[in-house]
Order: structure tokens, then sequence, then C-alpha cells
């Protein structure tokens, strides 16, 4: 079964930085673009960054532009997102997602919390 | 392409119907879905293509409508469909949700 587990969430202090990964199975990761997902605490969702298949096209939201960097390892199965700059207003739950119809699949999501 | 819906909460009955509303801010094409969100829970999709029900999805869910404006309708509602619903057009990822639209038991 489809199968898409976060990691590398914690407390940061702002200004620092974080690595998220998402590690997936159960498909052909290759075969499918990746997007990253946040929900702040009781507010809605927002997409955050979006990767082609081949790892080529990248595309982020205005609010994280310049701070944060999607990528993949199509060997290892796996998709991250490096956080640069963090402050308070990214404190979130940070979900990845599998683009198929739409984001057809999800992870449980990492809890990043930035506070001093 | 900024998404609007309303309204921001619906109280319904068990058993009656729920319609929400997803306004596209520019004329959007049919790739809108829609997602149902429960406490402490990652979002699950329902409707793709505005229209679609995805996997094993119930029938009593349907989408409708075309750019700007699109329609989530649940028929019948059940107590396992109160919940938080959004929607997002994926016309250019990343693409854009919704504020959400809670719905809870009247």
């Amino acid at each position: 079964q489809v199968q898409l587990v976060e990691s590398g969430g914690g407390v940061v202090q702002p200004g620092r930085s974080l690595r998220l990964s998402c590690a997936v199975s159960g498909f052909i990761f290759s075969d499918h673009a990746m997007h990253w997902v946040r929900q702040a605490p009781g507010k809605g969702l927002e997409s955050v960054a979006f990767i082609s298949s081949d790892g080529i096209t990248k595309s982020y939201a205005d609010s994280v532009k310049g701070r944060f960097t999607i990528s993949r390892d199509n060997s290892k199965n796996t998709v991250y997102v490096q956080l640069n700059s963090l402050t308070a207003e990214d404190t979130a739950v940070y979900y990845c997602a599998r683009v198929g119809s739409a984001l057809d699949y999800w992870g449980q999501g990492t809890l990043v919390t930035v506070s001093s | 392409i900024a998404m609007t819906q309303s309204p921001a909460t619906l109280s319904v009955s068990p058993g009656e119907r729920a319609t929400l509303s997803c306004m596209a801010g520019q004329s959007a094409t049919n790739n809108l879905a829609w997602y149902q969100q429960k406490p402490g829970q990652a979002p699950r999709l329902l409707i793709y293509g505005a229209f679609i029900r995805a996997t094993g999805i119930p029938v009593r869910f349907s989408g409708s409508g075309s750019g700007p404006l699109f329609t989530l309708t649940i028929n019948r509602l059940q107590s396992e469909d109160f919940a938080v619903y959004y929607c997002q057009q994926y016309d250019n990822w990343p693409g854009t949700f919704g504020q959400g639209t809670k719905v809870e038991i009247k």
C-alpha cells in the first residue's frame, strides 16, 4: 500500500535551519511529482513547494520563496524540503503529498516549532 | 489564483444535505480538488477534476461547477462527515487552497 512518512521536525530557534524528509513506498516514486503542504496551528492548509518527477521543475509559495528548497532522491524514494531563515510564522505541521489525481496520498505530517 | 470558500461554518443535521462553495479568483479550468480533514488527521482527497470522486469515496459526495464557481455537495450527512473541507486549484503547482469550510452538527 502507498505510504508517505515525514521526519525531521522539531523545535528550532528563529533564524536557524531544518531539513524535513518524506520517505515513500508502495508506488513508483520516480513516476510522480511531489508536494509539501503546511498547516499552522488552528489554521488552514497552505501549499509550500512542488517538485516534478524528475526533480527539474520546482515551484514555491511566495511566503517561502528564497528560504525553502525542495529536492528529491529517486534512488532513495525520498523527497526533502530544506527550511532556512525560519521565523515563528513557519511553525506548522508539514505534510508531504503525492501528486497524482491532485494530491491523492498524504503523510501524517511532522511538526516544526520555531521558538526561542 | 486566490480561492474563496463559503460559508466558513455550516451547521447541518445528520441526514440532511450540505452544500459548500468555492470561488476561484480568476476563471480557472476544472483543475479543482476537494479535501476532507478531521481533527488530528491528514487531509483526504475527495474530488478531483471538479467532479471526479477519488478512489473509495462514497457516492454521497459530489462535485460540480466550472470556473470560477465550484460546489461540493454532501447528501444524507453521516456522523463521520462532520469535518473541515478545503478546495484547491491546481492549474499551476504549487496549488492554492481555500480557507476551509467547517461542517458541524446542528
